[in-house]
């Protein structure tokens, strides 16, 4: 099946920082990739719809500022968690669905860590 | 509203006996069902998904699931568990704009 990387796969981060985590979709183009927060022993949460070239569609609650998402090619998005504090530590999983539609496809999912 | 629910947190079962992971859904129209598998600090990976025709759907590691329209359910089964099944297991539903609305999880522990 398709392949979506993430990087990375784990990252440390002192609070008020920022951090970047790619998603790569390697041997498809990605019209559209979904970015997920998943808290331990929890659900993945929907945080956010990157569309490619178009600014990303956030879901209610989550803060556009604090997570920014740019989706430049159709193979790369990135997630920015600006100015992160512990409270963002958390697991970050993208997923890129094709042209036409069709099968998501899941990243391996990115730990943050803020200390 | 499109939902899922799985009312499970855990299904524990031995190895070699058969397995049943609950899942029931909510949606207006027909429904796009999905079921994924996550082991540890990893990614989801895709067991298999209900479009429309049969209603048992065969899918990755020997696993199948039945849509039940009238009991609007969606139960991921194998007919002898492993113990490498032992891991998360999320049903989900398309919702809205292409987006996929998660159940909770259910543990599976398969013991030998």
């Amino acid at each position: 099946g398709a392949v979506v990387s993430q990087h990375p796969s784990w990252v440390i981060c002192k609070s008020g920082t920022s951090v970047k985590i790619e998603c790569r979709s390697l041997d498809f183009q990605a019209t559209t990739m979904f970015w997920y927060r998943q808290f331990p022993k929890q659900s993945l949460m929907l945080m956010a719809t990157s569309n490619e070239g178009s600014k990303a569609t956030y879901e209610q609650g989550v803060e556009k500022d604090k997570f920014l998402i740019n989706h430049a090619s159709l193979t790369l998005s990135t997630l920015t968690v600006t100015s992160a504090h512990p409270e963002d530590s958390s697991f970050y999983i993208c997923s890129a669905r094709g042209q036409g539609g069709g099968e998501l496809f899941f990243g391996e999912g990115s730990r943050l860590t803020v200390l | 509203a499109q939902s899922v629910a799985q009312p499970e947190d855990q299904v524990n079962v031995a190895e070699g006996n058969p397995l049943t992971v609950k899942c029931t859904y909510s949606v207006s129209g027909n429904p796009y069902l999905f079921w994924y598998v996550q082991y540890p600090n990893r990614g989801l990976q895709f067991l298999l998904k209900y479009i429309t025709g049969d209603n048992l759907v065969k899918g990755s590691y020997g696993f199948e699931a039945e849509f039940n329209k009238s009991q609007t359910s969606f139960h991921l089964k194998k007919p002898s568990a492993l113990v490498s099944d032992s891991a998360l297991y999320f049903c989900a539903v398309r919702g809205g704009y292409n987006k996929l609305i998660f159940g909770a999880g259910t543990r599976l522990a398969v013991h030998p």
